[in-house]
This record gives structure tokens, sequence and C-alpha cells, in this order.
């Protein structure tokens, strides 16, 4: 069937370190994948986005790598700031032309001073 | 309002209770998307409109779950007879067009006791 995994489920870094999370997926047909940040008590907010013609794709202190090979996604944030401790979901959209969207459980984010 | 807004925040329901959970999506969009998210996992679909049609309701967990929204704006979630298993955050979302960027709700807390 078609599911979302991330391979860790907590990741503690650094102030000023940089983070990477990582994300496999399974559905090969995807075209169109999706970060997005989770605060608690909030709903998940957009952080970047990418489609399946491309294999990176950079916004301000994030990228997300697209490996269509291995089926495997992952979000670097670059200095990470306390600012950035949150669940870290990506999505896979496998509804063209809608946002019809299978997450992955979820890695939470943790910032040291 | 500036963003979607879900009311309401918190509900808390006798099991076999009927609730209803409310969607105010951003002005304008015209795409709107039901979730339910339990307790450390990621979000999973429910149901799409577009515009006062569900275009896609096979997320749906069974026939005790529906949803409306008549006038292509506001949307209501509706659960007949709750069972302890419904209890989740029900997320809202709404997007401009099909296929772009979908903004979440906060979301409504749900707890059958």
């Amino acid at each position: 069937g078609e599911s979302v995994g991330l391979h860790l489920p907590t990741l503690s870094v650094q102030e000023g370190d940089n983070s990477i999370i990582n994300c496999a997926y399974s559905n090969s047909a995807s075209d169109y994948f999706i970060w997005y940040k989770q605060e608690s008590g909030k709903g998940p907010q957009f952080i970047i986005d990418i489609r399946s013609n491309m294999d990176k794709r950079q916004g301000q202190r994030v990228t997300v790598l697209l490996n269509k090979t291995v089926k495997h996604l992952s979000l670097q944030i670059a200095a990470t700031q306390p600012g950035d401790s949150a669940v870290y979901f990506c999505a896979e959209n496998i509804m063209s032309g809608a946002q019809k969207l299978v997450f992955g459980q979820g890695t939470r984010l943790t910032i040291n001073p | 309002g500036a963003g979607v807004s879900q009311t309401p925040s918190n509900k808390v329901t006798e099991k076999g209770k009927y609730v209803e959970l409310r969607c105010d999506p951003i002005s304008g969009h015209t795409a709107l998307y039901w979730y339910r998210q339990s307790l450390g996992q990621g979000p999973e679909f429910l149901i799409y409109f577009q515009g006062t049609g569900a275009a896609d309701d096979s997320g749906l967990p069974n026939d005790r779950f529906f949803a409306v929204r008549p006038e292509g704006s506001v949307s209501t979630l509706k659960i007949q007879r709750t069972e302890r298993g419904d209890s989740a955050v029900y997320l809202c979302a709404s997007s401009s067009r099909q296929g772009d960027e979908a903004f979440f709700g906060q979301g409504t807390r749900l707890t059958v006791v």
C-alpha cells in the first residue's frame, strides 16, 4: 500500500548546527512531496515542497533532497535555531490536482543550547 | 480571517453522542480538506471538497462520519454515535485551487469519554 515513513522518531542537535531529517516513501508513482513543521497545539505548517522532476530545492535555511532511485527524501535545516524545535513530517501527494496527502509519523527535532 | 479557523478548539463528549466540528477556510479558497491526527502520528486524509461537492471521501472510516459544505465555504464534519477510538485532533485545510499549497487550521481536539 501507499505509505510514507521516517527513519528516526527523534533528533537532537546543538543550536547553530545543521539538521538533517530523513524520510522514505513507498509509492514510486508519486510526483509531489512536501515537508511540514508542526508545533505543539498547532496545525502543520508548510516548509518546502519538491516535484519529482527535481532532485534538490532550496528555501530560506532549508533544502529538500529527493532521491527517486531509492525513494528517499530529506530535509536539511541550516544553522538550527531554538524556534526550529517541532515535529517535522514529510508528506506524499497521491492525487494529482489536489492535496490528498499521505503523511509519515514525524520526527521530533529538539535544539540543545 | 487570515487563516483557516476551526471551532471548537477542544471538545469532550460522551461515548455514543453526536458531535459537529466546524471549519472556516481562508476566504476564496475552493478546495477544503479534513484530516485526522492521532497522538504521535501524522495526519490521515478523511475527505476532500471542491466547491460544494465531496470530490473524494475515501478516507472516512465508516458511515458514522459525514461532512458537508453546503455553500462552498464553511464545512462541518459530523460524527454520530462517537466511540473512544474517535478521539483525535481533527484538522481542516484549504487551498485556493486544486493542487495548490494547503493551509491547515489549528485543529479540533476531540476526546470521547
